[in-house]
């Protein structure tokens, strides 16, 4: 069974600093994995999607890394601000045996102005 | 902008009472998926539709929980009876997937939620 993890579960950085969030998974046969934000009261917007083939993928300040082979995705913020905080999740797609897209718990991270 | 589109986005009931949410995928996604999030437990799969067929409800409660697709435009989730404990966020949201030459694979296309229908059961 397909268990994801993320940590820290919460962060607080000062405005201006680079950062990175961090994802395990336990199955490595994904098909792909997305970072997902999710803003207080509101649905989950798509950041980023990372096919099992490739290594990364970069928009704008935003750059996530992923190791199938080890079970590990990071999602590094260049120049942090006020406005990227928010709850950060991923999620994982199986590469056989159905849809099941499965999240983890999120690393809720507050930038300070 | 294409969206997935859900109501209620609140709902206050009693206990007892039957509630049910709709959501309108985004056209052309064959995958349709039911999460709830609650502070203690985060995002939970209840269910998800591929072509409008129901692949896995393994994740609802079988006794109160039903989820439908009657077409390729509306998924319902219904509770009956609803309980306190069912008080929490409900997540669709839609995708494309398709089938892969050793059966079944998570398909290319991003997946998009929508807004979120947040129960309160009294």
């Amino acid at each position: 069974k397909q268990e994801v993890t993320q940590i820290p579960a919460a962060l607080s950085v000062p405005e201006g600093e680079n950062l990175v969030l961090n994802c395990s998974f336990t199955d490595s046969a994904i098909y792909n994995l997305q970072w997902f934000r999710q803003d207080p009261g509101k649905g989950l917007t798509s950041l980023l999607l990372i096919q099992s083939s490739q290594r990364e993928q970069t928009s704008g300040r935003l750059n996530a890394s992923l190791d199938k082979s080890s079970g590990r995705s990071t999602l590094y913020i260049a120049a942090s601000q006020p406005g990227d905080s928010a709850t950060y999740l991923c999620a994982v797609s199986p590469n056989t045996g159905g849809f099941k897209t499965i999240f983890g718990a999120g690393t809720r991270l507050f930038v300070k102005a | 902008d294409a969206r997935v589109t859900q109501t209620p986005r609140h709902k206050v009931t009693e206990m007892g009472q039957e509630v049910t949410m709709r959501c309108q995928p985004i056209l052309g996604h064959n995958t349709v998926f039911w999460y709830r999030q609650t502070m203690m437990q985060g995002l939970e799969l209840l269910a998800y539709f591929r072509n409008r067929a129901p692949l896995d409800d393994s994740g609802m409660p079988k006794d109160r929980f039903s989820a439908e697709m009657p077409d390729a435009t509306l998924a319902t989730l219904k509770i009956q009876p609803s309980e306190p404990r069912d008080s929490a966020v409900y997540f669709c949201a839609s995708g494309w997937t398709r089938d892969g030459s050793s059966g079944f694979q998570s398909g290319a296309n991003v997946l998009t939620f929508g807004a979120g229908s947040r129960l309160t059961v009294l």
